[in-house]
């Protein structure tokens, strides 16, 4: 595995809450993401990050938001929960030291149902 | 715009039966084009990456091959634990590091 941590694995809430998931790595990886995965649109970007503070959004980026204050940290919020995000959740990693145009490495998600 | 389309959506194999999957792709520059497998309950685990047109990269039974305009995905001989979603992503010209991935084709592989 590539050393990240997504949490919690499994979240349950109700429309109109914030959420807000994250995602650890020990790789010391400059490049974060998260995407999202649901049946017949296959893996979409939400939010990236290429460093400490520095964001930028993805194709569904609308209601969602991200905040990277560590290296090793990257936390997506929900503002306000719907039922169209209803999801699985999948934060990844790329570009260790001295890499470049280097594959993403995933972690294993976290399943948002949102009622 | 850029995109990403993987053929057939889903394939029933008998173990044994070589087969391929295709991966098509409209971009404006090519960077990296890569390969995945997931498993149910699982994020995607890297398998290839193939950057310029006649490349070809090997792992098991698995070869990953490129022209300028789609990637085949071969798979001679599988065997049941094969049986997976693979997916295409493709990294663009333009600085991001970020992919663009099709919806995947669903691998079953029958004993």
């Amino acid at each position: 595995d590539a050393g990240i941590t997504q949490s919690p694995r499994h979240k349950v809430t109700e429309t109109g809450t914030p959420v807000t998931l994250r995602c650890h790595q020990t790789e010391n990886h400059r490049y974060m993401y998260w995407y999202r995965q649901d049946p017949g649109h296959g893996l979409r970007l939400i939010h990236y990050s290429y460093g400490v503070k520095d964001t930028d959004k993805g194709e569904v980026s609308d209601g969602y938001s991200v905040s990277r204050s560590k290296t090793e940290d990257f936390l997506l919020t929900l503002e306000s929960a719907t039922s169209s995000q209803t999801s699985v959740y999948f934060c990844a990693i790329s570009g260790g030291a001295g890499s470049y145009n280097s594959p993403l490495h995933f972690g294993n998600g976290t399943r948002l149902t949102v009622t | 715009e850029d995109q990403v389309t993987q053929s057939p959506e889903a394939l029933r194999l008998q173990e044994g039966e070589s087969s391929s999957l295709n991966c098509s792709y409209t971009v404006s520059g090519l960077r990296g084009l890569f390969w995945y497998r997931q498993d149910p309950g699982k994020g995607p685990e890297f398998l290839f990456t193939l950057y310029s047109a006649g490349e070809e990269k090997e792992k098991e039974r698995l070869k990953a091959t490129l022209t300028k305009k789609e990637s085949f995905l071969h798979i001679t001989a599988p065997k049941p634990e094969d049986s997976a979603t693979y997916l295409c992503a493709v990294r663009t010209q333009g600085g991001s590091e970020k992919l663009v991935f099709g919806k995947g084709t669903k691998l079953t592989v029958n004993p």
